[in-house]
């Protein structure tokens, strides 16, 4: 149950796209299309943000969008705003007998 | 409303237990998995543990297998973790989750503070 692998920072200045990368392997990211991603603000419980590798929740604006490629997830910010400087986890499910859920070990979105 | 709401956390020494509670509000869990999901001091998240609809199936992860227990009683609407020999590295915030069928979780509690100190 290794933690999934993610950059400990990102960052941009407002208006501009970033991306955070996903690592997994082939017994989670390469094999399930549970994917998904959630947004946490300092004191706040996370908030899902893509699920099933690109799927918006309805109130999540369209400048969030998902991937996938192999064993490696991805979200793309675009238009950043600074409202979404936040920590951002990826998480993957990784089984079915013990249900495990693997999670990334957090990104560090800043607004510069 | 529609929402969860964790209790139960406080301090205990090693080896010690506690059974942190997840009542849901606002919608039927009957048929709804949770999980619970847990947040070191300034670290990242963790899953800990899931449990389907009926009670019938658990899982752990290893960190925690053979410690802790999940339980739910759904005419309460809440769902249970007992925690037993407890370790200075569980201190955690502890959320609970509510899951979809989609495998991600789509409420979250605020979630309930575990201090473990020796």
């Amino acid at each position: 149950q290794s933690a999934l692998t993610q950059p400990p920072s990102a960052s941009g200045s407002p208006g501009q796209s970033v991306t955070i990368s996903c690592t997994g392997t082939s017994s989670d990211v390469g094999i399930y299309n549970y994917v998904s991603w959630y947004q946490q603000h300092p004191g706040k419980a996370p908030k899902v943000m893509i699920y099933e590798v690109n799927k918006r929740p309805s109130g999540v604006p369209d400048r969030f969008s998902g991937s996938k490629s192999g064993n490696t997830a991805s979200l793309t910010v675009s238009g950043l705003q600074a409202e979404d400087e936040a920590d951002y986890y990826c998480s993957s499910y990784a089984g079915n007998n013990n249900f495990d859920v693997i999670f990334g070990g957090g990104t560090k979105l800043s607004v510069l | 409303e529609v929402q969860l709401v964790e209790s139960g956390g406080g301090l205990v020494q090693p080896g010690g237990s506690l059974r942190l509670s997840c009542e849901a509000s606002g919608f039927s869990v009957r048929t709804i998995w949770f999980d619970w999901v847990r947040q070191h001091p300034g670290k990242g998240l963790v899953w800990v543990s899931r449990i389907n609809g009926d009670g019938s199936r658990t899982g752990y992860a290893d960190s925690v297998k053979g410690r802790f227990t999940i339980s739910r009683d759904n005419a309460k609407s809440t769902v249970y973790l007992q925690m037993n020999s407890l370790r200075v590295d569980d201190t955690a915030l502890y959320y609970c989750g509510r899951i979809t069928s989609s495998n991600h979780v789509d409420l979250w509690g605020r979630g309930t503070l575990v201090t473990v100190f020796s």
